[in-house]
């Protein structure tokens, strides 16, 4: 079964850092990843969709990357803000549609 | 806007009162799903449609059933709510092809 991991599980940097949320996953036969965005109590806002067939994608301060046969893929966020505190989960879809999560990252931007 | 919406947001119950939450779409998308999600653990799906066909996830509860009536619509009934069902419950979409989810802004339940 597909086991899908994200390290740190909560992460605080000062406002402006560059920073880096990672994510690994067991099995290689994904059709695609995505990373969410979720604020406290709020559902799952898609912040970008990386295609198995795809290295990276990229939206406004957002880059994420797609290394499938090493099971990884990382969220590059430039040039913090507080308004980006939140948690980000990342989730992968198998074979038969099967959706794995990971357990998030809980980001705080610190003014 | 195209968009999923949950109702209600927020849901309160009593224990072993049954409840339904309900989920409609604007996207018209084949696949609906529901997800459980606990505090601090990332979501956990219940079940989903392509079309009217129902995929139940091995470990759901059988307290938790779905109806589909249309494309559109989607309920998830809790037979008898327990204080372990407080969660969030976050509905999705999703065309075929790509499987990239969309998601409403969830339902938080809460049992007394």
């Amino acid at each position: 079964k597909q086991e899908v991991t994200q390290i740190p599980a909560a992460l605080s940097v000062p406002e402006g850092e560059n920073l880096v949320l990672n994510c690994s996953f067991t099995d290689s036969a994904i059709y695609n990843l995505q990373w969410f965005r979720q604020d406290p109590g709020k559902g799952l806002t898609s912040l970008l969709l990386i295609q198995s067939s795809q290295r990276e994608q990229t939206s406004g301060r957002l880059n994420a990357s797609l290394d499938k046969s090493s099971g990884r893929s990382t969220l590059y966020i430039a040039a913090s803000q507080p308004g980006d505190s939140a948690t980000y989960l990342c989730a992968v879809t198998g074979p038969g549609n099967q959706f794995y999560f990971g357990t998030g990252t809980s980001l705080t931007v610190i003014p | 806007d195209a968009m999923v919406i949950q109702n209600p947001r927020y849901q309160v119950t009593q224990f072993g009162k049954p409840v339904t939450l309900s989920c409609s779409q604007t996207l018209n998308h084949n696949v609906m799903y529901w997800y459980q999600q606990k505090s601090s653990q990332a979501p956990k799906l219940l079940f989903h449609y392509y079309d009217k066909d129902f995929n139940n996830e091995a470990d759901t509860p059988d307290n938790f059933q779905s109806r589909r009536p249309n494309t559109s619509f989607c309920f998830l009934d809790i037979r008898s709510p327990g204080l372990g069902d407080a969660a969030m419950y976050l509905c999705a979409t999703s065309p075929p092809g790509n499987w990239v989810q969309f998601f409403g802004p969830g339902t938080r339940l809460t049992v007394l």
